[in-house]
């Protein structure tokens, strides 16, 4: 069975704070490993990785895998009231079909 | 940017009837959708992939004589909750990509289904 796992399952912060939310895997034969932010609806895409060891940036927010230890990591830095939401990882199957396996979710409140 | 379109966004309904909801890519042809399901606090769990032309592949412990997809198009796929029960209230959303092997995924907008 694929498995994807997130945590914590939900964190609570403050306006200000720095954040690492951990994405851990026991498969490897995908091809890449996404980051989501779901707010209300639809997840938004944050990051897609694919090779070891390169970090990937945007604003605030920076992300890296690790192949040889079957992980990755979301950094937010200064976290805003508006960072919060559920940060879902997930892992992209090329080799069926495309489809999508995603960890439970990390639920983060930031708190002014 | 592509675009998925959902419909409808959210569906009350009494248990026992049906539900048809749709998922179409707005400006793009999408060989490939994919079918979710998250319940409230949970992550989203794949339910089926929706191939154009042919059967969709089902993922394990989901039932397909209940969750019945077709795709009759390259912009459409359509995911009707037979018999709904109140256990099938959720949120259901939908993505497709350009190529079945592109990770770009673009998600709709998800239907909250609540059966009573």
């Amino acid at each position: 069975e694929d498995k994807v796992v997130q945590s914590p399952l939900s964190l609570v912060v403050h306006e200000g704070d720095t954040v690492t939310l951990n994405c851990s895997y026991e498969v490897t034969n995908f091809r890449s490993l996404l980051w989501y932010k779901q707010e209300k609806k639809a997840p938004t895409f944050l990051f897609m990785l694919t090779s070891s060891g390169i970090e990937k940036k945007s604003g605030r927010l920076s992300s890296i895998l690790d192949k040889k230890e079957l992980f990755s990591i979301l950094n937010i830095t200064a976290t805003q009231t508006g960072d919060s939401a559920i940060y879902l990882c997930a892992l992209f199957f090329y080799n069926q079909g495309g489809k999508l396996i995603f960890g439970q979710g990390t639920e983060l409140s930031v708190k002014p | 940017g592509a675009v998925v379109s959902q419909h409808p966004s959210w569906v009350i309904c009494k248990s026992g009837t049906s539900v048809k909801i749709e998922c179409r890519s707005l400006d793009f042809q999408a060989t490939t959708m994919f079918w979710y399901r998250q319940f409230p606090k949970q992550s989203l769990m794949l339910m089926a992939t929706s191939n154009e032309g042919s059967k969709a592949t089902y993922e394990q412990g989901v039932e397909k004589d209940k969750f019945l997809i077709n795709h009759a198009s390259l912009t459409l796929s359509t995911l009707t909750v037979t018999s709904a029960h109140p256990e099938d209230s959720s949120f259901y959303i939908c993505s497709a990509a350009r190529e079945s092997t592109n990770e770009k995924l673009f998600f709709g907008s998800g239907t909250q289904l609540s059966v009573l």
